[in-house]
């Protein structure tokens, strides 16, 4: 069955630091993968995606992803985290054939502690 | 360029009743998704429209119909509400499937159901 999984409940970062928040899937095939950001009481807004190429992708408000094949996972990072990070992040894989749907994780807190 | 615009915001209704919820795609969108986030969970895809045509589905019952009109614009309808049919309903809109381009969703109807 195609899954995405975020083993993660919640993470607490304290500014300034680094963060990850941990995807993994399994899909058979090749997945675009995506990571959203959820503010309370709003909808999905849209960090970055992977269709192929660089492993490594860069998105908005400094967010980056590492793509690993072998690992199946596509972790999601900044160098310096801020207060106004904390957010409720999904990731999502949407499969390369025609069942054409996003399938999201479970979704992962994250705290920014000032 | 309005991104993907939903209506109403919040609703309340009584278990039994009928409900339409609205969406009108990114300009220049013709595949329009449409899930249920219920509280604490990530969205569940409910079913997908392209060419006025329901594509794909998930594993929700046929309370939950939908429409797509000549503008690309959708509803979706759910009959005979229940009170676990509560929750945050995002519509998402795309180009042609199958590629990679990215899905984006609007800030959902909030509905609650008593």
């Amino acid at each position: 069955a195609q899954s995405v999984a975020q083993p993660e409940d919640q993470v607490n970062v304290a500014e300034g630091n680094p963060l990850t928040v941990k995807c993994t899937y399994s899909v058979s095939g090749n997945p675009y993968l995506f990571w959203y950001v959820q503010y309370p009481n709003r909808g999905l807004q849209f960090l970055l995606k992977y269709i192929t190429g660089d492993n490594l992708v860069k998105g908005s408000y400094g967010f980056e992803a590492e793509f690993n094949k072998s690992q199946t996972s596509f972790h999601l990072k900044k160098p310096s985290a801020l207060v106004s990070d904390s957010a409720l992040y999904f990731c999502a894989v949407r499969l390369l054939n025609r069942d054409d749907k996003i399938i999201f994780g479970k979704g992962t807190r994250l705290h920014i502690l000032p | 360029d309005a991104g993907v615009t939903q209506s109403p915001t919040h609703l309340i209704k009584t278990r039994g009743q009928q409900v339409t919820l609205r969406c009108s795609p990114k300009s220049g969108h013709d595949t329009v998704s449409w899930y249920q986030q219920a509280l604490g969970q990530g969205p569940q895809f409910i079913f997908q429209y392209y060419e006025e045509e329901e594509r794909q589905r998930g594993n929700f019952p046929d309370r939950f119909s939908g429409h797509q009109f000549p503008n690309y614009s959708s509803e979706l309808n759910v009959n005979a509400l229940l009170l676990g049919d509560s929750a945050l309903y995002l519509c998402a809109s795309s180009l042609l499937v199958g590629s990679g381009n990215t899905i984006y969703f609007g800030e959902g109807s909030w509905l609650t159901v008593v």
